[in-house]
């Protein structure tokens, strides 16, 4: 079975902080990808990656960067938490496009 | 962004009824995905629908893919307390630099059903 961990399931960050969310799959997808859930809007593309070092930006890549050193790896980085990206954030990665997006079980950040 | 609607975004109902979940959208759409996401855990994917017009049936979900490929619909036959969770359908659309499809997601349907 695939499996796609995320480093923190519960997450609290003050204003202003740098935070690092780490999501990591074991299946050797070529596409990673990181959303963030918010009620009444589904999930929305943050950013997402279809190589090692190579990135693309989604729908709502402001206040976010990501980074993709490694094949099994993708992570996204807030450079100075702000209180409106208090949020559920889930990585999902594919073998291909298209195919099907595996997805882990999410992180919820709070930012105070 | 191009949108997907979902309705009704919540729907409580009593075990063994029947219920239709609905996805539309103005955009047309290579294929179409429905999801399924549980409490604590990340959507798992239950279906892909690609032909215009396309019928899927799992168990007691039945899914249709809308003839102009722009909406979709759900439906639970005998609803069970096994089918509670956010549904969540997903355009496939061809918008990066690479040519690769991305997925737009839906707004959500959260189903509640009632022992």
């Amino acid at each position: 079975d695939v499996k796609v961990t995320q480093s923190s399931r519960y997450l609290v960050k003050r204003t202003g902080e740098k935070v690092f969310l780490e999501c990591v799959q074991d299946m050797d997808h070529e596409n990673m990808f990181w959303y963030r859930q918010d009620p009444g809007l589904g999930l929305r593309l943050i950013y997402f990656s279809y190589d090692v070092k190579m990135k693309e930006k989604g729908d709502i890549p402001e206040g976010y960067s990501v980074s993709r050193e490694k094949k099994e790896r993708f992570s996204l980085i807030l450079e100075s938490a702000s209180t409106n990206q208090t949020s559920m954030y889930l990585c999902a990665s594919s073998l291909g496009t298209p195919d099907t997006q595996y997805f882990g079980p999410g992180t919820r950040l709070t930012v105070l | 962004t191009q949108l997907l609607e979902q309705s009704p975004q919540f729907l409580s109902i009593q075990e063994g009824e029947n219920l239709t979940v609905y996805c539309n959208s103005s955009s047309v759409f290579s294929s179409l995905q429905w999801y399924r996401q549980e409490p604590g855990e990340g959507p798992v994917l239950l279906v892909t629908v690609v032909t215009g017009g396309e019928v899927k049936k799992l168990k007691r979900l039945t899914f249709q893919f809308g003839d102009a490929r722009k909406d979709s619909s759900l439906h639970i036959t005998a609803a069970q307390p096994g089918d509670t969770g956010l549904y969540l359908c997903a355009g496939r659309r061809d918008i990066s630099n690479f040519g690769n499809e991305k997925l737009t997601f839906g707004t959500g349907t959260r189903l509640t059903i009632i022992p």
